[in-house]
C-alpha cells in the first residue's frame, strides 16, 4: 500500500532561521495536504496541492508539490515561537483513507 | 459554524472493558472519518463513513468499529480492551474541496487503558 514519509523527524532552529520538511510518497498522489498539529492540540489543515510542480505560498509558509508528484515540501521563512508543532503531510491512499506521514516536530528557541 | 465536537474528552478503562466515543461533525459535512494517534505510530486511519455507510477501512482488527447516524454523527466502539489500544483518537469532519477531501479535525478523545 502506499507510503508516506516524512524527514526530518525533529528539528530544533532558533527563532529566525529557515525550516524545511520533506514528504515522499511511494506511489503518486492526486494531491497532497499539509497539515499542523500545535503541542496538546489537533491537526489543522493548512493546504493542499494538486498539480504538478505547484508551489503555494501562505505568508512565510511555501509548499511545493513534485514534477513527479510523488514528493512535497514545506518552507517556513524566519521562523517564530509560532511556528512550533508537528507538521503533517498526508496523501489520499486507496479509497478515501488519507495516509499521513509520521510528521516533523519543530521547535524554535527564542 | 461550529467545530467538530468529540465527547468524551478523556477516558480511562481497563483491560478487557469496550467504549464508545462520539463525534459531531461540523452541520453540513456528510463524511466523518476516524483515526487513531500513538507517539510511535503517529496518525493511523480506521475508517471513513459517508451517509451512514463505511467508505473505507483501515488496518485494524475487528474490535474497532463504528456507525454513523442519519444526522452524520458518528460513533466508534472498541471491545476487549487492550493496554496498545492507548492512545489519542481524532475524528475529521470532511469537505470536498477541488480534487480531494479537507479534513477537519475534532479535539480528539484520550484514551488510556489500564
Amino acid at each position: 500500500g502506499q507510503q508516506v514519509m516524512q524527514i526530518p523527524q525533529y528539528q530544533h532552529v532558533q527563532e529566525g532561521e529557515d525550516f524545511t520538511t520533506y514528504c515522499n510518497s511511494s506511489t503518486t498522489l492526486s494531491n497532497i495536504q499539509w497539515y499542523k498539529q500545535r503541542p496538546g492540540g489537533h491537526p489543522v489543515f493548512l493546504i493542499q496541492l494538486v498539480k504538478s510542480g505547484e508551489v503555494k505560498k501562505q505568508k512565510r509558509l511555501t509548499f511545493q508539490f513534485g514534477e513527479a508528484k510523488k514528493n512535497s515540501s514545506l518552507h517556513i521563512t524566519a521562523t517564530q515561537t509560532t511556528d512550533v508543532g508537528t507538521y503533517f503531510c498526508a496523501g489520499f491512499g486507496a479509497g478515501y483513507a488519507l495516509n499521513f506521514g509520521k510528521g516533523t516536530s519543530l521547535l524554535v528557541t527564542p | 459554524k461550529a467545530g467538530v465536537t468529540q465527547t468524551p474528552r478523556y477516558l480511562i478503562k481497563t483491560r478487557g472493558q469496550q467504549v464508545t466515543l462520539s463525534c459531531s461533525p461540523i452541520s453540513g459535512h456528510r463524511s466523518v472519518s476516524w483515526y487513531q494517534q500513538t507517539p510511535g505510530q503517529g496518525l493511523q486511519f480506521l475508517f471513513e463513513y459517508f451517509s451512514e455507510t463505511q467508505r473505507n477501512k483501515g488496518n485494524f482488527p475487528g474490535r474497532f468499529s463504528g456507525r454513523q447516524f442519519s444526522n452524520s454523527r458518528s460513533e466508534m466502539n472498541v471491545s476487549t480492551l487492550e493496554l496498545g489500544d492507548s492512545a489519542l483518537y481524532l475524528c475529521a469532519s470532511n469537505y470536498r474541496q477541488g480534487a480531494g477531501d479537507t479534513q477537519y479535525f475534532g479535539p480528539g478523545t484520550r484514551l488510556t487503558v489500564l
